[in-house]
């Protein structure tokens, strides 16, 4: 199956600094590489997913990057917010997306204000 | 905006007890999912369904089981709650078939405890 690995698992950075999380994969089938925020006490959120026939997508202050050789990708937020305090979970589907979303164990951004 | 609603945001049982999760989606996804989410492990993938009647294992499914009798309702169900299975329950839909690159749409959670 496939296996996601996440790093940091907390990573604390200064108000208007940019904050990388980054990701690896397994699986070299899997195409769908989705990033959830999850804040205190509420349900995860989608925040931006990339497909492996791109190698970069940008929302705004976020922008994931992808390398399917490498199988790694990453999440990058420029120019942080208090509000961007939250839990961070990249995933990956598993078996060409007939497997279901494997997630990574989580990366607690603290922004300091 | 799609809702997906879970029936208890806390559940206490005890050891042994048969206990059931509900979960319900209003946007006639044809995906469901159960995943647990425990501190430093992360969302770990229990069932899903693709349709009504259809599960599929995920990487965690010993001690439950699931039942889709209807698309927009999908149960968990622990036939013995024990105390490891003290746990944020997550339930999720998606839109598609077979193959999961479509987003996932969290419920709120259940919090259960098994003493």
């Amino acid at each position: 199956g496939e296996n996601v690995e996440q790093h940091p698992s907390t990573l604390s950075v200064q108000e208007g600094d940019s904050a990388v999380i980054k990701c690896t994969y397994s699986d070299s089938a899997s195409n769908y590489f989705p990033w959830y925020k999850q804040e205190l006490g509420k349900r995860p959120q989608l925040i931006i997913d990339i497909r492996s026939n791109v190698g970069e997508k940008k929302d705004q202050r976020i922008a994931v990057t992808l390398n399917k050789t490498a199988k790694h990708f990453s999440l990058h937020i420029t120019e942080t917010q208090p509000e961007d305090t939250a839990v961070y979970f990249c995933a990956a589907n598993s078996g060409g997306g007939a497997d279901g979303l494997t997630f990574g164990k989580g990366t607690h951004l603290i922004i300091q204000p | 905006d799609v809702k997906v609603t879970q029936s208890s945001r806390y559940l206490v049982k005890r050891t042994g007890e048969k206990v059931f999760l509900e979960c319900v989606q209003d946007m006639d996804h044809e995906n469901m999912f159960w995943y647990r989410q425990d501190p430093g492990l992360g969302l770990r993938l229990i069932y899903f369904s693709y349709d009504v009647k259809m599960k599929e294992k995920g990487d965690i499914p010993e001690g439950y089981s699931v039942s889709r009798e209807k698309k927009e309702r999908f149960s968990l169900i622990l036939e013995s709650a024990s105390t490891n299975q003290t746990s944020m329950y997550l339930c999720a839909s998606s839109f598609g078939s077979t193959h999961h690159n479509s987003p996932l749409h969290f419920g709120n959670g259940t919090r259960l405890t098994v003493t």
